[in-house]
């Protein structure tokens, strides 16, 4: 089954505790984002990645990293976590940025 | 910088009534546009895509259009369901920023 798998779902941790949520995608696509969606500000582009070893920063890249070793994962990780970092993280992959996105299920972080 | 906004928030029917949902964006140069239906506590679904060469596309009861030029696109659905109730996101694939999201029509259809 063609899916983009996140990891964890749920996660409460506490500011500057390092964390990393894992995506994954079956489908071989180029393509993959991740992004952050908040109440009254609807889902805004984190960073993205074309390709193996090419990312770049999207709206709110600011307290995120990324990294693109493989394919098939694209992994983003907070350094030192804040309560403003507080919300439900998306991530999606595409074929080519021409076609339609597949999410995966969202993890809901909360920094205390 | 593209914006999209969505009209309206929120959109309460009865079961049966056909329905139109509205999606706005600022600058027309789109590669595409694609409609999503998110419900509660869960991910994005894809439901319909448009590339900004086309006008429209329909999948079932919805059909969506859309008119680069004047920065417009409709979501229709036929004969709502309860089924239905969902919050439906447009977003506009666009040059130099991948997609950008408007913030949501929020649909309940009441049985």
């Amino acid at each position: 089954e063609a899916q983009v798998t996140q990891n964890p779902r749920y996660l409460i941790t506490v500011t500057g505790k390092k964390l990393t949520v894992t995506c994954s995608q079956n489908m071989n696509h180029e393509y993959m984002s991740w992004y952050r969606q908040d109440p009254g500000l609807g889902l805004r582009q984190i960073y993205y990645s074309m390709n193996v070893e090419v990312t770049d920063k999207g709206d709110v890249p600011e307290g995120y990293k990324v990294s693109r070793k493989e394919k098939r994962n694209f992994p983003l990780i907070l350094e030192s976590p804040s309560p403003n970092q507080t919300s439900l993280y998306f991530c999606a992959s595409y074929p080519t940025r021409y076609t339609e996105a597949f999410f995966g299920q969202g993890t809901r972080l909360t920094v205390v | 910088k593209q914006e999209v906004t969505q009209i309206p928030a929120a959109l309460s029917v009865p079961e049966g009534e056909n329905l139109v949902l509205n999606c706005s964006f600022t600058d027309s140069a789109i590669y595409n546009l694609q409609w999503f239906r998110q419900d509660p506590g869960k991910g994005l679904t894809s439901l319909l895509l448009i590339q900004s060469s086309q006008r429209e596309q329909t999948s079932g009861r919805l059909n969506a259009s859309l008119d680069k030029s004047s920065g417009r696109s409709t979501l229709y659905i036929a004969a709502s369901q309860p089924g239905d109730s969902a919050t439906y996101l447009c977003a506009v694939g666009n040059y130099g920023q991948n997609f950008v999201f408007g913030p949501g029509t929020r649909l309940s259809v009441l049985p």
